[in-house]
């Protein structure tokens, strides 16, 4: 079975800062990783995926995420936040082969400060 | 706005009652999942359907129970509420089983 750990529960930062959240996996098999995001009071939204091929994966509004395999992590990255970032974000993973659910992590709370 | 919808927004109801909740895929899409996101639990899987069948179960109780119809709209069924049913409940919709799934807004449902 898969397993996700978001290292981080609440992460503040100042606008135009840069930001990183953080995910490990566990899984004995291969995996495809997911990054999304939760606004309030709405559902959530893809904004990057790692399926194959290139470990740094580029997403929507800026963020960016690096796979790596040996460390088993999928941290997501953003250069310089907006107030409009702040929202929760969750890592998802899944087998890469069959139909098997996602896997979501608890979640990460990004307040960014003015 | 994903094209995923959810109704109601919000459901209020008192332990042991019987709730529907519905959701309406986006246009072509064939898979329906849907998951519960509460505090301690975080967001689970409870059970996914594809073209009227279902394909997968996860953490989902005896109490819930889902269906798709031809339409391929899916309802989920929670019987003998008790508290800590309390959550926000999450339908998604994908072509397949290996194609991005696409959330609605969710059901906030309180029992109370």
């Amino acid at each position: 079975a898969q397993s996700v750990t978001q290292l981080d529960s609440q992460v503040p930062v100042f606008e135009e800062a840069p930001v990183e959240l953080r995910c490990n996996y566990s899984s004995s098999v291969s995996v495809y990783l997911f990054w999304y995001v939760q606004y309030p009071n709405q559902g959530l939204q893809l904004l990057l995926k790692y399926l194959s091929g290139s470990t740094l994966v580029k997403g929507i509004n800026g963020f960016e995420a690096e796979f790596n395999k040996s460390q088993t992590s999928f941290h997501l990255r953003k250069p310089s936040v907006h107030i409009s970032d702040t929202a929760e974000y969750f890592c998802a993973v899944r087998r890469n082969s069959g139909n098997t659910p996602l896997v979501f992590g608890k979640g990460t709370r990004l307040s960014v400060i003015a | 706005d994903s094209g995923v919808t959810q109704t109601p927004k919000h459901l209020i109801t008192a332990t042991g009652q019987r709730v529907t909740l519905r959701c309406s895929p986006r246009s072509g899409d064939l898979s329906v999942y849907w998951y519960q996101q509460s505090l301690d639990q975080g967001l689970q899987f409870l059970i996914q359907y594809y073209n009227g069948e279902e394909r997968a179960k996860g953490n989902i109780l005896e109490r819930f129970s889902a269906q798709q119809f031809p339409d391929l709209h899916s309802e989920l069924n929670l019987s003998s509420l008790e508290l800590g049913d309390s959550a926000l409940y999450f339908c998604a919709s994908s072509v397949n089983y290996l194609a991005e799934q696409y959330f609605g807004p969710g059901t906030r449902l309180t029992v109370t």
